[in-house]
Formats: structure tokens, C-alpha cells, sequence
């Protein structure tokens, strides 16, 4: 079954640190870009981190620059998410999602497969 | 960074009912713009890539248009299954980003 599980979760404390993984399965990891979004609870999407197939590039969003960490292992089909220096405004469910090409250019991509996310509470 | 802004926030309506929600970017983004349907508790759903490139699976029932700036959703006739918060993303460049949400509500 083609699918993305999430795991790693959990309550912290303010300025902690989670680690967050991703695994894949039922298609070729590799081969994709993926990237990482979340949800703060009743809010809207937010575009977190991405990488590429190899890991050579990485991008973030400018809110978590220096804080978190991007990176993968192909040869275990998985994705994670270092969080250090942990804020309240973190708190967030975060998904992990695989990048679909569908056109030549750079910009022709979808998130065409999702995880069901792992929730990250950070509160004292 | 380009903003993404979504109108209406939340719109009420009736089953049967055809339903139009906006979607503007700060600038042009020529066609990198994509739809996703998230319902209460799951995960988001790939609905339009492209801005009206429907994908696999998903009803006709669905419709995206647009480019440049300016992109709406249609939904021409409402069903039960389509009251969702429907989103739209951008991915012509770094930071990529979201629009606010559209909930769809029953009338």
C-alpha cells in the first residue's frame, strides 16, 4: 500500500527538542522530493520545510530557519523533522508529504500523497 | 514571499447549489497554483493541480480556472461528501504558501 506514517509526537516543553519521522512505502522514495507541513489546531496549512531527492537542496520557511532540520535516508525509505529551540507557536500537526511532478518545469508539482500527521504539543 | 488570499473564509450553502470560491496572489504565479479539500479530522486532498488540471478520482463535478493572479474553485452542483475547508497553494516559489482556507458550510 502506497502510504506515509508519521510518528515522533508529542509534549515538550518550551526551547526542547523532538525528532519527527516519516516513513514511506509502496513507492519509490527516492524518487521524490518531500517535504514537510503543519496545521496549528483550527488553523490553516503552513508550508514547513522541503527536500530534494538526494538531500542536496533543502528550503524552510523563514519562522523555523536555524531551528529545525530537514533530512532523509533513502535507504530507509525515511523522512524526519529536528526540531530544536521549540516555541508555543510550534504547536502545530504536522504531515508529512510526498511531491508530485507533473510538468517540465520546477514549478509544476502537487502534493499528491499526505501522512495522517503526528501532533506536537509545546506548553510548560 | 507571495501571499495567497482566499474569499470568502466561509460561505454557507445548500445541496445542489453551485459554489464558487477566489483565490488571489500577491503576483502572478502564471498556473502554479493548486486546490486541496480537507475535511473535519483528515488529511488534505489533492482536488486541481495546475490551476485546472483535474486530478485522478476526483468528481467533474469539480472545475479550477485561472492564471496569473486571480484562480477560483467551482463546484457546480453541491453534494453532501463536498462540505470541507478547501485551500489553495501556491508553488512558484520559495516559501510556498497556502491560502488562508474557504469553509463551506450547510445551509
Amino acid at each position: 500500500e502506497v502510504q506515509l506514517v508519521e510518528s515522533g509526537g508529542g509534549l515538550v516543553q518550551p526551547g526542547g527538542s523532538l525528532r519527527l519521522s516519516c516513513a514511506a512505502s509502496g513507492f519509490m522514495f527516492s524518487s521524490h522530493w518531500m517535504s514537510w507541513v503543519r496545521q496549528a489546531p483550527g488553523k490553516g496549512l503552513e508550508w514547513v520545510a522541503s527536500i530534494k531527492q538526494d538531500g542536496s537542496e533543502k528550503y524552510y520557511v523563514d519562522s523555523v530557519k536555524g531551528r529545525f532540520t530537514i533530512s532523509r535516508d533513502n535507504a530507509r525509505d525515511s523522512l524526519y523533522l529536528q526540531m530544536n529551540s521549540l516555541r508555543a507557536e510550534d504547536t502545530a500537526v504536522y504531515y508529512c508529504a510526498r511531491v508530485f511532478f507533473y510538468g517540465d518545469s520546477i514549478s509544476n508539482w502537487n502534493y499528491d500523497l499526505w501522512g495522517r500527521g503526528t501532533l506536537v504539543t509545546v506548553s510548560s | 514571499d507571495i501571499q495567497m488570499t482566499q474569499s470568502p473564509s466561509s460561505l454557507s450553502a445548500s445541496v445542489g447549489d453551485r459554489v464558487t470560491i477566489t483565490c488571489r496572489a500577491s503576483q502572478s504565479i502564471s498556473t502554479y497554483l493548486n486546490w486541496y479539500q480537507q475535511k473535519p479530522g483528515k488529511v488534505p486532498k489533492l482536488l486541481i493541480y495546475g490551476a485546472s488540471s483535474l486530478q485522478s478520482g476526483v468528481p467533474s463535478r469539480f472545475s479550477g480556472s485561472g492564471s496569473g493572479t486571480d484562480f477560483t474553485l467551482t463546484i457546480t452542483s453541491l453534494q453532501p461528501e463536498d462540505f470541507a475547508t478547501y485551500y489553495c497553494q501556491q508553488t512558484y516559489s520559495v516559501p510556498l504558501t497556502f491560502g488562508g482556507g474557504t469553509k463551506v458550510e450547510i445551509k
